[in-house]
Formats: structure tokens, sequence, C-alpha cells
């Protein structure tokens, strides 16, 4: 069984549109995130959950909007796609703040 | 604000070598320290975290590392690598403390190519 599992694995898309990717995790854990990988492979956090309440929102665009309909999803939400967009996105969950983290396979989305 | 450095950014080693990949962070209070792996095309894997206790901790792999307070420094190790260890690495940290900020900040990571 997957634990974190995240849907599309790949998302191809042109500028202006708008896009969803969707997170889900059965480790039954309290904290969810979402980071974004750019092409240098460097990781930077986007968003974090905790219990369905937003925790972390870093210095990312209003046009990323995460929503958590529950402890076990976290969805995140792309208005207006540009071209730096394009990374691989990856979502996370963790037993507490401080825990250990697992990460789903990634959302590899690129803007034509 | 905390900070993770890694100062190898691309390391290439012969099979059976050793291997150590630095991690130095900054921060001003106690700290849960982690060391993940993502092999080419996929996610990312923890090999080792160190919470509390003794400083040099086992993870998978035959991967350890050492945190060594006194210098910030969380180093990776394994005495002798595989092929099958090219990958890219990267140390992450969180603050311990309630009031901290709760999220990993990732370092940018060390490529390391493994040549048979």
């Amino acid at each position: 069984d997957t634990a974190v599992s995240q849907t599309p694995k790949y998302l191809v898309t042109q500028m202006g549109n708008d896009k969803s990717i969707k997170c889900e995790q059965n480790l039954g854990h309290d904290t969810m995130y979402w980071y974004k990988q750019d092409s240098k492979k460097f990781l930077k956090i986007m968003f974090s959950y905790n219990n369905k309440e937003l925790i972390i929102n870093e210095t990312v665009p209003n046009r990323f909007s995460p929503k958590s309909p529950d402890k076990a999803h976290l969805n995140l939400h792309i208005n207006s796609l540009e071209l730096g967009d394009s990374a691989v996105y990856f979502c996370a969950s963790s037993p507490s703040l401080t825990g250990p983290q697992h990460f789903g396979d990634g959302t590899r989305l690129s803007i034509l | 604000a905390q900070s993770v450095s890694q100062h190898n950014h691309h390391v290439i080693l012969s099979e059976a070598a050793s291997l150590e990949l630095g991690c130095n962070y900054s921060y001003g209070g106690t700290v849960n320290l982690f060391w993940y792996v993502q092999y080419p095309g996929q996610h990312l894997q923890l090999l080792l975290k160190y919470f509390s206790g003794d400083p040099l901790v086992k993870g998978i792999k035959g991967f350890e590392a050492e945190f060594i307070k006194s210098k910030f420094s969380f180093n990776l190790r394994k005495p002798s690598v595989q092929w099958s260890d090219t990958a890219e690495y990267f140390c992450a940290v969180i603050g311990s403390m309630d009031t901290g900020r709760r999220a990993l900040t990732f370092g940018s990571g060390t490529r390391l190519q493994v040549q048979p």
C-alpha cells in the first residue's frame, strides 16, 4: 500500500490554465506538507497543515491555494499557471510537526 | 532563521571508496536532524534521523551520521559505497521546540555519483 500518494504523476498544461494536484496519506499522520523542487533539485516548503489547520504558508504566490478536506488529504490548486511554476511538487506527511516526513512520488508539472 | 549548508554539490567516487558528505546548520536552539536520499526519478526517502541521545546514528543501507553540537554539523558517512548509492542526498533540520519554525529546512543537496 502506498503511504503517501499524489496524482497525477505528470501534468503538462498551458500557461494560464488552472490545475489541481491531489495528495492522500494512509499513515494516520496529523501533519501534511507541500514542497516544490526546482530544476536544480532545491527543495522548498510551500505549505504545512496540522490537523487540517494551516500552519505554514511560505512566500508563495496566492495563485497557489491548498485545501485540506480532512487530515488524510491535502490538495494543491494552482490558478493561472506560469512558466516558472514548472517543477516537481512533493506532498509529504509526518506524525508530528517535528517528526520524520514521508514523501509522495512527486508530480512533475510542465508548463508549455 | 534556520539554514542548512551542504558544501559538496557533486561528489564522484569509485565503488568501495569511503564517503563523507558535509552538513552544517544554523539554528539558535535544539534541533532534529535528518538525511534524506532521492534516487533518480524517485521520491525522497529517510536515511536516518537524530533527535537526541547518542550523537552517532545509524541508518539504512549502511549509512551513519554524527551530530557534533559544537560544530553545528551532521555529516553523513558510509565506509564503502556501491554503484546503487548514486543519488541526491539532502540534509534537513527542524527546530525541536514548539516555538521553532515548524517545517523542515533542506540543504541544497549533494549529488553522489558512484562509478563502477
